[in-house]
C-alpha cells in the first residue's frame, strides 16, 4: 500500500463547477498535511495546509479527517487556471520529510 | 528576488556521463531537499540536508551524489551508476514543515 494514496484522474469539470479531491494516508503518526499544485512542467507550490478544524481560503477548503486517515481539497466556481495537478503532501512524525501522493489531475473546460 | 534557483533549465547527456545539476537557495533556509519526478508520478527524495555540513540519503539515493558545503548551496551529482537518470529533478528547501521549491531541471540521458 502506498504511503500517500491519491486518484490520478483526469477530473473534467465545466468552468463553475465545484470539484472534491480524496487523498487517504497509511501513517496514523503523520504530524502535519498540505496540498500543493502543479502545472504542466512546472515546479509544485504550496496551495495550502491542512489544519485538524479545517480551513478555507477563497475558493479553496482543505479537511482533515485524523480517524479515517483522509484528507480533502474541495474546489469552489471552478476557474481555467485551476487546471493543474493538486499533490496530496504528509508530513511524517519525526525530521521534516515530506511524503507526497502522486497527484490528482484536474481539467476545467469553458 | 528572494527563492530557489536551480540550473540549468535543460540537460542533455551521453550516456556513462556524470553531471551535476545546481541548486541556491537565498531564503536562509536551513533544510534543503533533492526530489526527481518521473512522468504521470509523485516525488521521490534523493537525498536531504538539515545543516551546513551532514546529509542524508532518502528513498532513491543509489547512483546520486550530493555536499553541502554552503548553507544556500546543495549541488546534485548524476553519476553514471544511475541506471533510469533522466527525468525532472527538484531541489527543495525548507524552514519547516512547508517545503519550496525551485523551478526544476530537466535532465535527458542518451
Amino acid at each position: 500500500r502506498k504511503e500517500v494514496e491519491q486518484d490520478p484522474g483526469p477530473f473534467n469539470v465545466p468552468e463553475g463547477a465545484t470539484v472534491a479531491f480524496n487523498c487517504t494516508y497509511s501513517n496514523s503518526a503523520s504530524q502535519s498535511f498540505f496540498w500543493y499544485r502543479q502545472d504542466c512542467r512546472k515546479e509544485p507550490k504550496l496551495l495550502m495546509s491542512v489544519y485538524s478544524s479545517g480551513n478555507e481560503d477563497g475558493r479553496f477548503t482543505a479537511q482533515l479527517n485524523r480517524a479515517s486517515q483522509y484528507i480533502s481539497l474541495l474546489i469552489r466556481d471552478s476557474k481555467l487556471s485551476d487546471s493543474a495537478t493538486y499533490l496530496c503532501v504528509v508530513k511524517g512524525a519525526a525530521g521534516n520529510m515530506l511524503t507526497f501522493g502522486g497527484g490528482t489531475r484536474l481539467m476545467v473546460k469553458p | 528576488d528572494g527563492g530557489i534557483t536551480q540550473s540549468p533549465k535543460y540537460l542533455f547527456r551521453k550516456e556513462g556521463q556524470n553531471v551535476t545539476l545546481s541548486c541556491e537557495q537565498n531564503l536562509n533556509h536551513d533544510a534543503m531537499y533533492w526530489y526527481r519526478q518521473d512522468p504521470g508520478q509523485g516525488l521521490r527524495l534523493i537525498y536531504y540536508s538539515q545543516i551546513v555540513n551532514d546529509f542524508q540519503k532518502g528513498d532513491i539515493a543509489e547512483g546520486y551524489s550530493v555536499s553541502r558545503e554552503k548553507k544556500e548551496s546543495f549541488p546534485l551529482t548524476v553519476t553514471s551508476a544511475q541506471k533510469n537518470p533522466t527525468a525532472f529533478y527538484l531541489c527543495a528547501s525548507s524552514i519547516s514543515p512547508e517545503q519550496y521549491f525551485g523551478p526544476g531541471t530537466r535532465l535527458t540521458v542518451t
